[in-house]
């Protein structure tokens, strides 16, 4: 089975720094990998994927991703964090062609 | 945007009664899913369904059934909840007509199980 692996439960930083919340993946084949966003009291909002193609995804919010096949990795990124960065957020990974599985999330705090 | 609305949005219930959560669409989306989230366990997936009267089981389906007899709605229910089902339950649609893919989520349904 396909699993994401997220295992920061909490991220801390500095408004104006960078940030990196990280994920990693096991998956048989090539993977498809996404990163949603969850604010509070709100439903899931995708950010960015990576199907096939440049390691490097951009996506919403200034955010980006890069994937890593050696070291199964697809972090999320972002140059200067912003404090209405805080949210949830969630990495997962499609499994066969028809369902999504997600990972158990990381908290980002970003700290005026 | 996929328009998806979620009913109840909050629910009380007690131990040992039928729940039914509603999810609607207003776009013919072939794919829908039903998710639960709960701390320290992210998005579990519960069922989800690829067409009418189309369903499949998902990582925590022991407790609940689905039901999909009109492309828009898709129904979650729990014959005889428990205190263990209590969570936010999501409902969400895939925007792509050949499997999962960037999906679109409602509001949620808060549900609490005394």
């Amino acid at each position: 089975a396909q699993s994401v692996a997220q295992p920061e439960d909490q991220v801390n930083v500095a408004e104006g720094n960078p940030l990196t919340v990280k994920c990693t993946y096991s998956v048989s084949g090539n993977p498809y990998l996404f990163w949603y966003v969850q604010y509070p009291n709100r439903g899931l909002q995708f950010l960015l994927k990576y199907i096939t193609g440049d390691n490097l995804v951009k996506g919403s919010y200034g955010f980006e991703a890069e994937f890593n096949k050696s070291q199964t990795s697809f972090h999320l990124k972002k140059p200067s964090a912003l404090v209405s960065d805080s949210a949830l957020y969630f990495c997962a990974v499609r499994e066969g062609a028809d369902k999504l599985i997600f990972g158990t999330g990381t908290r980002l705090q970003v700290f005026p | 945007d996929a328009g998806i609305t979620q009913s109840p949005r909050h629910k009380v219930t007690e131990t040992g009664t039928p729940v039914t959560l509603r999810c609607h669409q207003t776009e013919n989306h072939r794919y829908m899913y039903w998710y639960r989230q709960d701390p320290g366990h992210g998005l579990r997936l519960i069922h989800y369904s690829y067409g009418v009267k189309d369903t499949d089981k998902g990582e925590v389906s022991d407790g609940y059934s689905v039901s999909r007899s009109k492309t828009e709605d898709f129904l979650l229910t729990l014959e005889s909840a428990t205190s263990s089902q209590t969570s936010v339950y999501f409902c969400a649609i895939s925007e792509s007509e050949t499997g999962a893919n960037v999906l679109t989520f409602g509001a949620g349904s808060r549900l609490t199980v005394l």
